[in-house]
């Protein structure tokens, strides 16, 4: 079946950059999908971040798009998220998944921004 | 940058039927728009029900069907057992990006 998996530290500096990888098991990240990132902030709801197709091409959530940079790896199957510059708002809960039909998504992880 | 609305709250009986809406600040909601439909209950991801308005997951009750009503998309749970009660997101299409609404916190009592 197919799984997705988010890692990366879980807890980041103020200022410093979020980094996440997603990989996916079950399912080529070459085919005609589209995937991406959302997130929720402790006790709120979620907020779409971006999405970013095989070839590369990419679509941000406009208020975070001078942070965000989204990348994929097919030969790894795995595509990333940089979130730089982060402040105690970016804390929330990153989850990967599979934006076209919105079907398959990880666990999600918990990112701290704390000094 | 479209504001997506959502009821916050709504409360519906158990075997009784309720309507979720899904509104864009950019006007009507259309098929354009590709509605998507999640359950999140607490402490877990988001679970995908609908996609593109009124598609089905495998895995999605049949109590639950999507729609376009009166300019919103909408999510409709008929026969809500207690296992439904949890917040619902919708989440539109704009041209490449997409936004969530604020959720609605759904109880069934």
């Amino acid at each position: 079946q197919v799984q997705l998996q988010e890692s990366g530290p879980g807890l980041v500096k103020p200022s410093e950059t979020l980094s996440l990888t997603c990989t996916v098991s079950g399912y080529s990240i070459s085919s005609a999908s589209y995937w991406g990132w959302i997130r929720q902030a402790p006790g709120k709801g979620l907020e779409w971040i971006g999405s970013i197709y095989h070839s590369g091409s990419t679509y941000y959530e406009p208020s975070l798009k001078s942070r965000v940079t989204l990348s994929v790896d097919t030969s790894k199957n795995q595509f990333s998220l940089r979130l730089s510059s982060v402040t105690a708002a970016d804390t929330a809960v990153y989850f990967c998944g599979r934006i076209t039909m919105g079907d398959y998504w990880g666990q999600g992880t918990l990112v701290t921004v704390s000094s | 940058q479209a504001v997506v609305t959502q009821e916050p709250s709504l409360t519906v009986s158990p075997r009784g039927t309720v309507t979720l809406t899904c509104g864009s600040s950019t006007g009507d909601v259309t098929s354009g728009h590709y509605p998507y439909w999640f359950q999140q209950k607490p402490g877990q991801a988001p679970r995908p029900l609908i996609y593109d308005t009124n598609n089905k997951h495998s895995w999605t009750p049949a109590r639950f069907s999507g729609s376009l009503l009166g300019g919103k998309a909408a999510l409709t749970l008929s026969g809500a057992l207690p296992e439904d009660e949890a917040d619902y997101y919708c989440l539109l299409y704009y041209s490449g990006a997409r936004s969530f609404g604020g959720g609605t916190k759904l109880t069934v009592l």
